[in-house]
């Protein structure tokens, strides 16, 4: 069955640090891999997908992810955070029939 | 970008009466819509899948005559929790997708639901 894992729930960085939330995947086939952020109260913003090509997709906000098959892995990075991107972020991937499957989420808290 | 549009953001409601959340599609034509429900700091847990002029697919332990969900036309899809119970409080979110959206599909920004 397809699932995602999030393995850390919380992580906290200072103002400025750079900042990687991991995220793993099993899935059987070519996944369509997606992060989304939640801030309190809201709904998800979609930060970045990635369907094929090239491994490396830029999203918004400054966010970007690497697409690794061989470590099933899809991990969010952003060179240097800034207080306002704390926030709840999921990675999510798609089944063959278009439903997302979330993972449990990272929640991100930034230090000044 | 697609945008969807979903009220009301928060409703408290009395036990045992019923609520409607709206979720529009207003810029695309929504063929599928899906309706999440989330608890405080979890994750989100699928409901339901619904096509337009379609009846909605449940999830396996979503409770189908609790939840009703209609999708009537393509920009437009309801919730409603009939008979609503202290334990149907929570954050609902829907999503819409449509013709030439793809996947990523736009989620509305939810309904936090509270049943007195």
């Amino acid at each position: 069955a397809q699932s995602v894992t999030q393995p850390d729930i919380h992580i906290t960085v200072s103002e400025g640090a750079s900042l990687e939330l991991r995220c793993n995947y099993s899935y059987g086939a070519t996944p369509y891999l997606f992060w989304y952020v939640q801030s309190p109260g809201q709904g998800l913003q979609l930060l970045l997908k990635y369907f094929s090509g090239d491994t490396l997709v830029q999203g918004i906000k400054g966010f970007e992810a690497e697409f690794k098959r061989s470590q099933s892995s899809f991990n969010l990075r952003k060179p240097s955070v800034h207080w306002s991107d704390a926030a709840e972020y999921f990675c999510a991937v798609a089944n063959q029939g278009g439903k997302l499957i979330f993972g449990q989420g990272t929640e991100l808290s930034v230090k000044p | 970008g697609a945008v969807v549009s979903q009220h009301p953001s928060w409703v408290i409601c009395k036990s045992g009466t019923s609520v409607k959340i709206e979720c529009r599609s207003l810029d695309f034509q929504a063929t599928t819509m899906f309706w999440y429900r989330q608890f405080p700091k979890q994750s989100l847990m699928l409901m339901a899948t619904s096509n337009e002029g379609s009846k909605a697919t449940y999830e396996q332990g979503v409770e189908k005559d609790k939840f009703l969900i209609n999708h009537a036309s393509l920009t437009l899809s309801t919730l409603t929790v009939t008979s609503a119970h202290p334990e149907d409080s929570s954050f609902y979110i829907c999503s819409a997708g449509g013709r030439g959206q793809g996947y990523g599909y736009t989620f509305g920004s939810g309904t936090r639901l509270t049943v007195v």
